[in-house]
């Protein structure tokens, strides 16, 4: 059985500071990373994919990838209130069927 | 580009009753999924369809069908609703990028049923 581990939050950061979101898979065979923000009401949204070890970045967002350790990251900086949602770790490997975490929330608050 | 798009947005059954959701994308994306979310239970695969003309169950099938209708056409039926079906349904699609697959999701279904 796959899991996808995140802690469930809510995370609560003020506005400017660095949010650090966490998440742990088990299945040590996995390729391909993603990060999810899902406001509420709303479909996910791919906002970031990482497929090697190492740091990506991508604007205030930073994914982070340690497949010794079995743990993505995702880093928010300078955290802004429409940061706020619920962020999803998703980790497939080569099935083209992702497993998902079942979020984390952010709140950002001024 | 529309991207996935869902119908309906919102729905109310009763117990028995039977529905289709429809689901189209207009990005040439070969494989194509349902979801549902409950809180608390995070995303829960329903079917996929790898290709046209290909279906399969994931984690949670029972009392749902899907018909790949063509490439860009990915329907899910209840045939005879029930209580526990109540939730929100995603449909998405994936591009598949370096043998890599990045799914896109549509707006959701949320469906009651009474």
């Amino acid at each position: 059985q796959k899991e996808v581990e995140q802690n469930s939050g809510p995370l609560s950061v003020p506005e400017g500071a660095i949010a650090s979101l966490n998440c742990t898979y088990s299945d040590r065979v996995s390729q391909s990373f993603f990060w999810y923000r899902q406001y509420s009401g709303k479909s996910p949204e791919l906002i970031m994919s990482i497929y090697s070890n190492g740091d990506k970045e991508d604007g205030r967002f930073t994914a982070q990838l340690n497949k010794a350790s079995q743990y993505v990251s995702l880093l928010i900086r300078d955290s802004q209130p429409s940061d706020s949602a619920t962020y999803l770790c998703a980790v497939e490997g080569g099935s083209y069927i992702p497993t998902f975490g079942r979020g984390t929330s952010l709140i950002v608050h001024p | 580009n529309a991207g996935v798009t869902q119908t309906p947005k919102f729905q109310v059954l009763k117990t028995g009753q039977s529905m289709t959701l429809q689901c189209a994308q207009d990005m040439n994306h070969n494989s194509m999924y349902w979801y549902r979310q409950d809180p608390g239970m995070g995303l829960r695969l329903i079917y996929y369809s790898a290709s046209e003309g290909t279906t399969d169950k994931g984690e949670v099938p029972n009392g749902y069908n899907v018909s790949r209708l063509n490439k860009r056409e990915f329907s899910l039926r209840l045939e005879s609703a029930a209580p526990s079906q109540t939730s929100v349904y995603f449909c998405a699609s994936s591009r598949e990028a370096s043998g890599y697959y990045e799914q896109y999701f549509g707006p959701g279904t949320r469906l009651t049923v009474t």
